[in-house]
């Protein structure tokens, strides 16, 4: 099983529709991040999280919200799915203790698709 | 602002040897990755480089020059399973990651 899971991994909707991306992790990380990524543009920061009570904005927030319901949990919403957020959307996880260098370990992805 | 720019596609032969390069303008350094991205499928780590130098790992290799803000990344022996985009990204003071666009790697027998 894979360390980092993210569901649903396609999901096609309608503009307008509220949508939420799970992603759940056993790595034990408290680090928890959302990505989306697009066709020739690098990886782009939505929310991210240091622990349960700490949730903040990256760069592309606009349009998104999250949760962190536990440490092992983190949910990306779209309460009203636009078109141009179709796109590639990944979890991660991080851990810089114990000198770790804070390598980020991806879900599989979750691919999602507003017409 | 911050920026890391990379080259957008690559080709080289199978067998051969091809360096990919990064360069960096960022607000602080604490590190640079590599990772390497298969269509479809998740980014995975390759390299992490804090120093200047050289790091290798069997035949992969990366390289830092943190004075000129450089990096590039060595693959020796290509073999096709390395057809993929590799994505170097660069953590600044806030310890936050800012991502190149990847270049994507090509290879042909």
């Amino acid at each position: 099983d894979a360390d980092v899971t993210q569901t649903p991994r396609n999901r096609i909707t309608k503009t307008g529709k509220r949508i939420m991306l799970e992603c759940s992790q056993t790595k034990g990380h408290d680090r928890m991040y959302w990505y989306r990524q697009d066709p020739g543009l690098g990886l782009r920061l939505i929310y991210y999280s240091f622990d349960v009570k700490d949730i903040n904005k990256g760069e592309i927030s606009d349009g998104y919200s999250v949760s962190r319901q536990a440490q092992a949990k983190f949910s990306l919403s779209l309460e009203s799915a636009i078109p141009n957020q179709t796109a590639l959307y990944f979890c991660a996880t991080s851990d810089f203790t114990d000198g770790n260098t804070g390598e980020l370990f991806f879900g599989e992805g979750s691919r999602l698709t507003v017409l | 602002g911050q920026n890391i720019d990379q080259p957008t596609e690559m080709t080289a032969t199978e067998g051969a040897i091809v360096q990919i390069n990064c360069t960096y303008q960022t607000s602080g350094f604490n590190g640079l990755f590599w990772y390497q991205q298969h269509a479809g499928e998740a980014p995975t780590f390759l390299s992490y480089n804090v120093l200047d130098g050289l790091e290798e790992k069997g035949r992969f290799s990366s390289f830092l020059s943190r004075s000129k803000g450089y990096s590039y990344l060595l693959l020796k022996e290509l073999q096709m399973k390395d057809s993929a985009s590799y994505l170097c990204a660069v953590m600044d003071s806030n310890y936050q990651l800012i991502w190149g666009a990847g270049t994507k790697l090509i290879i042909k027998p």
